[in-house]
C-alpha cells in the first residue's frame, strides 16, 4: 500500500497570507496525484488533479506542483471561505489518500 | 450540474446488511468509472469500491472484499453498494463519487453529500 503522510497536521494562519500544504508518498506516484477540500459537514471537492491540473471553477489561487514522491498545494491569498481541511489522494496503485490537514483562521 | 443523491444509510446491528443507493444526474453516467468512498466519524477518506462504466471489472479495498459488493444500473443511473456481515469499523459516512481519469486511476471529481451508516448494537 501506498501511504500518503501530509503535513502539518493543522495550520493556523490568517486571511491574505499564502500558504503551503505538503503531501509525501512513501514510493514514487508519478502525477498521479489529487487534492481535495472538505469543510465542516461537507463533501470533499476536488480542487487539483494529475498534481497541477486545476478542476472546473478552482480559483487561480489554488495551485499544486510536484512529482514522484513529494507535492504541495499551494493557497495565495488566503480567503475566509479557504479555511477547511485538505486531503491529497494517489492513484497510481489503488486509492489512498493522506491524513489531512486543518487551515485553521490564527 | 452533475448531482449525485445517496439513500439508504441507517443503523445496523454488526452481522447485518444494508444497501445503499446512489441516483445520479446531470452528466452521461454510462461513460463513467463510479466509485464509494468512505469516511468515519472524525477521521480522514477512505476509498472502498470502483465499478467500470460496464460492471466488467470492480475493485474494492481489502478490508470489505468478499463482503461488500457494488453494481449500477445505466438505464436508471443509478449506482448500488450491497454490504454485508458489517462491523463497527465499517461505520462511516458513505459517499457516491463520480471518478475520471483512465481506467488505470481514477480522480474523483463529483461527490454525492454521503449517507451515514452506523453499525452498532
Amino acid at each position: 500500500e501506498i501511504v500518503m503522510t501530509q503535513s502539518p497536521a493543522t495550520l493556523s494562519v490568517s486571511p491574505g497570507e499564502r500558504v503551503t500544504l505538503s503531501c509525501r508518498a512513501s514510493q514514487s506516484v508519478g502525477s498521479t496525484l489529487a487534492w481535495y477540500q472538505q469543510k465542516p459537514g461537507q463533501a470533499p471537492r476536488l480542487l487539483i488533479y494529475a498534481a497541477s491540473t486545476r478542476a472546473t471553477g478552482v480559483p487561480a489561487r489554488f495551485s499544486g506542483t510536484g512529482s514522484g514522491t513529494e507535492f504541495t498545494l499551494t493557497i495565495t491569498s488566503l480567503q475566509s471561505e479557504d479555511f477547511a481541511v485538505y486531503y491529497c489522494q494517489q492513484y497510481s496503485f489503488w486509492y489512498t489518500f493522506g491524513q489531512g490537514t486543518k487551515l485553521e483562521i490564527k | 450540474e452533475v448531482v449525485l443523491v445517496e439513500s439508504g444509510g441507517g443503523l445496523v446491528q454488526p452481522g447485518g446488511s444494508l444497501r445503499l443507493s446512489c441516483a445520479a444526474s446531470g452528466f452521461s453516467f454510462s461513460r463513467y468509472w463510479m466509485s464509494w468512498v468512505r469516511q468515519a466519524p472524525g477521521k480522514g477518506l477512505e476509498w472502498v469500491a470502483n465499478i467500470r462504466q460496464d460492471e466488467s471489472l470492480k475493485f474494492y479495498v481489502d478490508s470489505v472484499k468478499g463482503r461488500f459488493t457494488g453494481s449500477r444500473d445505466n438505464a436508471k443511473n443509478s449506482l448500488y453498494l450491497e454490504m454485508n456481515t458489517l462491523r463497527a469499523e465499517d461505520t462511516a459516512v458513505y459517499y457516491c463519487v463520480r471518478g475520471s481519469g483512465s481506467d488505470s486511476g481514477l480522480y474523483f471529481d463529483n461527490w454525492g453529500q454521503g449517507t451515514l451508516v452506523t453499525v452498532s448494537s
